[in-house]
């Protein structure tokens, strides 16, 4: 099984300020690498697909890179909508496996 | 408009079971693939069994294989997990997931609002 970890466990920002959130993948995801985003009591909404793809409909401060086994998401001016939990999800093998999430706080 | 609605969680006593369901509208329901993933609370997100469109295949995490089955019905747009020999560690929210294709590994790209399951004596 592929364990992905996220670090930081908490990221605190101001809005406006750059959040960069990673992802490192126990042996390689190539580029099969998702970011979803969860808000308190909602259903986790995709971000960014096979490492650099916008979903639709979601912003362009929203951008992710990397490819094997690092991962970053960014957001380049931090919303107030955008304080919620990141998740990254691999689907280069099965078990899919999510990482353990980096919360993103008002500071 | 894409929609999904799950039902059928509720509290149930350790090594009971019972049929989630998550009734799909708003696309062709047998082009794509599903998933359902879990959530217990307070913690992070796991993937539980997915299915393709034609239901064919089917995965599922090792925490569940042999005790959960995914089927669907697609002449009722219709995703169900059966769960059973229930343990205390199943209790989470289920979310039903659809996969952006066919592919039954795609990235889920529509979510369900969830079901909640309680395995309790």
């Amino acid at each position: 099984e592929i364990v992905l970890t996220q670090s930081p466990a908490t990221l605190s920002l101001s809005p406006g300020e750059r959040a960069t959130l990673s992802c490192r993948a126990s042996q390689s995801v190539t580029s099969y690498l998702a970011w979803y985003q969860q808000k308190p009591g909602q259903a986790p909404r995709l971000l960014i697909y096979d490492a650099s793809n916008r979903a639709t409909g979601i912003p362009a401060r929203f951008s992710g890179s990397g490819s094997g086994t690092d991962f970053t998401l960014t957001i380049s001016s931090l919303e107030p909508e955008d304080f919620a939990v990141y998740y990254c999800q691999q689907r280069n093998n099965w078990p899919l496996t999510f990482g353990g999430g980096t919360r993103v706080e008002i500071k | 408009e894409v929609q999904l609605l799950e039902s059928g969680g509720g509290l149930v006593q350790p090594g009971g079971s019972l049929r989630l369901s998550c009734a799909a509208s708003g696309f062709t329901f047998s082009s794509y693939a599903m998933s359902w993933v879990r959530q217990a609370p307070g913690k992070g997100l796991e993937w539980v069994s997915a299915i393709s469109g034609s239901g064919g295949s089917t995965y599922y995490a090792d925490s569940v294989k042999g005790r959960f089955t995914i089927s669907r019905d697609n002449s009722q747009n219709t995703l169900y997990l059966q769960v059973n020999s229930l343990r205390a560690e199943d209790t989470a929210v289920y979310y039903c997931a659809k996969s952006s294709s066919s592919v039954a590994h795609a990235p889920f790209d529509y979510w369900g609002q969830g079901t909640l399951v309680t395995v309790s004596s």
